[in-house]
């Protein structure tokens, strides 16, 4: 199993301003993903963070906007870039291990003024 | 493209009533499934998976190939099951990312 930390746990910011996510892992996973979820709804993927590689994007994501580091095996941030309300999101950081379980953080609450 | 339907969004039973969350896959090649579980205030988590045929907290799910359905049942639900619930089809490999259904709202009423 995995246990995965994230910081800030929340955070309101002002529209224009960028934020960035980290997330951190007690062991080694295989994949790192990030993940956009609204209060009560499902999640929808952002990217796989990819170690010492560009991360790869689902449809809609792009990196200007969430630009993605992964340095290890063990951590990994999201920047929410140039802000806007329609950014006001959970943020979840997930790590896979090699049977194909995902292990979650307990998110980022991003509110944008 | 890969894509999984759970049908209800909310579904509300009474204390010790049966419960089934239903979840339906249409997905290329035979993908892991699994169940993910949020319950209020906490992060979402691992309820089960079909490789390990587990029964967790009384939950089970079957996998019918014929149907590409991974119903999520359990025989007497307790309040504290209260929680949503995302159905997970994952590809068999290392590299493989897991779809999630828009999940179910499941409320046991005392």
């Amino acid at each position: 199993s995995a246990v995965i930390s994230q910081k800030p746990s929340r955070d309101i910011c002002q529209r224009g301003t960028s934020l960035t996510i980290q997330c951190q892992v007690d062991s080694q996973v295989t994949m790192m993903f990030w993940y956009r979820q609204q209060p009560g709804q499902s999640l929808t993927l952002i990217a796989t963070a990819n170690q010492g590689s560009e991360a790869t994007y689902e449809s809609g994501f792009v990196i200007d906007k969430f630009p993605i580091s992964r340095p290890n095996l063990t951590f990994s941030t999201l920047t929410v870039s140039n802000m806007s309300p329609e950014d006001s999101s959970i943020y979840l950081c997930s790590g896979q291990t090699g049977f194909e379980t995902q292990y979650f953080g307990p998110g980022t609450r991003l509110l944008v003024l | 493209a890969q894509r999984v339907t759970q049908p209800e969004k909310l579904l509300s039973v009474f204390k010790g009533a049966p419960v089934e969350l239903k979840c339906n896959y249409s997905y290329s090649g035979s993908p892991e499934l699994f169940w993910y579980v949020q319950y209020s205030r906490q992060r979402l988590q691992l309820l089960l998976r079909h490789i390990s045929r587990e029964s967790i907290k009384g939950f089970t799910a079957d996998l019918n190939k014929g149907e590409t359905s991974f119903h999520l049942k359990k025989p007497f639900a307790q309040e504290e099951d209260s929680a949503m619930y995302y159905c997970a089809p994952t590809p068999p490999t290392n590299a493989g990312k897991s779809t999630f259904g828009d999940g179910t709202t499941l409320t046991v009423k005392p």
